[in-house]
């Protein structure tokens, strides 16, 4: 079962704009609006940032937002601020009644 | 404020067993409305998906691991568990619990986690 697509890294400087792909398949991402998001720190346990592609759960800053064209999902990180610097990962339900999640995105604030 | 923890040995042998529990408070194990996961996350690698299960008892498995592991869930004790057989050093990694909505977003999304426990595969 292969993982979905991401970068292995991103940077960018505090007040800056960063995206992260997802890379799936059409019996994945594209085909549900099934993608979700998370953010881990290290020692930390995942914290979901995004569901069914778009949707913020309550409490998750307004500066994370997600998209998706096609197979390939997006997690934009705007106003980037130091404490955003995590690992991020994406995950897509799929169509054998599976979930998949991408490799993982570390993400540095330089 | 649901909370998830696991439980379970942090160091398995080769060949052998790893067995872990998942305890949920602060809500019941039974709702309809949600799945409960297992994922994990090996040193220096991604998450993985393990397996899903409803409270009814209906599992979803990783096809990559199906043929080792068993979900299952304990409504009287409001635990789910975890048994992945014939472990080797590939099955070192953190293990998580956590829980998953049900309904139209198919139980792809998980929301809360528990801390994670590191479980090691060596002799």
């Amino acid at each position: 079962q292969s993982a979905l697509t991401q970068p292995a890294s991103v940077s960018g400087s505090p007040g800056q704009s960063i995206t992260i792909s997802c890379t799936g398949t059409s019996s994945d991402v594209g085909d549900y609006t099934y993608v979700s998001w998370y953010q881990q720190h290290p020692g930390e346990a995942p914290k979901l940032l995004i569901y069914d592609v778009t949707n913020r759960p309550s409490g998750v800053s307004n500066r994370f937002s997600g998209s998706k064209s096609g197979n390939t999902a997006s997690l934009t990180i705007s106003g980037l601020q130091a404490e955003d610097e995590a690992d991020y990962y994406c995950g897509s339900y799929r169509s054998d009644s599976t979930v998949v999640f991408g490799g993982g995105t570390k993400l540095t604030v330089l | 404020q649901l909370q998830l923890q696991e439980s379970g040995p942090g160091l398995v042998k080769p060949s052998e067993t790893l067995s872990l529990t998942c305890t949920v408070s602060g809500g019941s194990i039974s709702s309809s409305s949600y799945y409960w996961g297992w994922i994990r996350l090996p040193p220096g690698k991604g998450l993985e998906w393990i397996g899903n299960i409803y409270y009814s008892g209906s599992t979803y498995y990783s096809p990559s691991l199906k043929s080792r592991v068993t979900i299952s869930v304990d409504t009287s004790k409001n635990q789910f568990s975890l048994k992945l057989n014939s472990v080797t050093a590939a099955d070192t990694a953190v293990y998580y619990c956590a829980r998953a909505p049900d309904g139209d977003s198919y139980y792809s999304w998980f929301d809360p986690w528990g801390q994670g426990t590191l479980v090691s595969v060596s002799s």
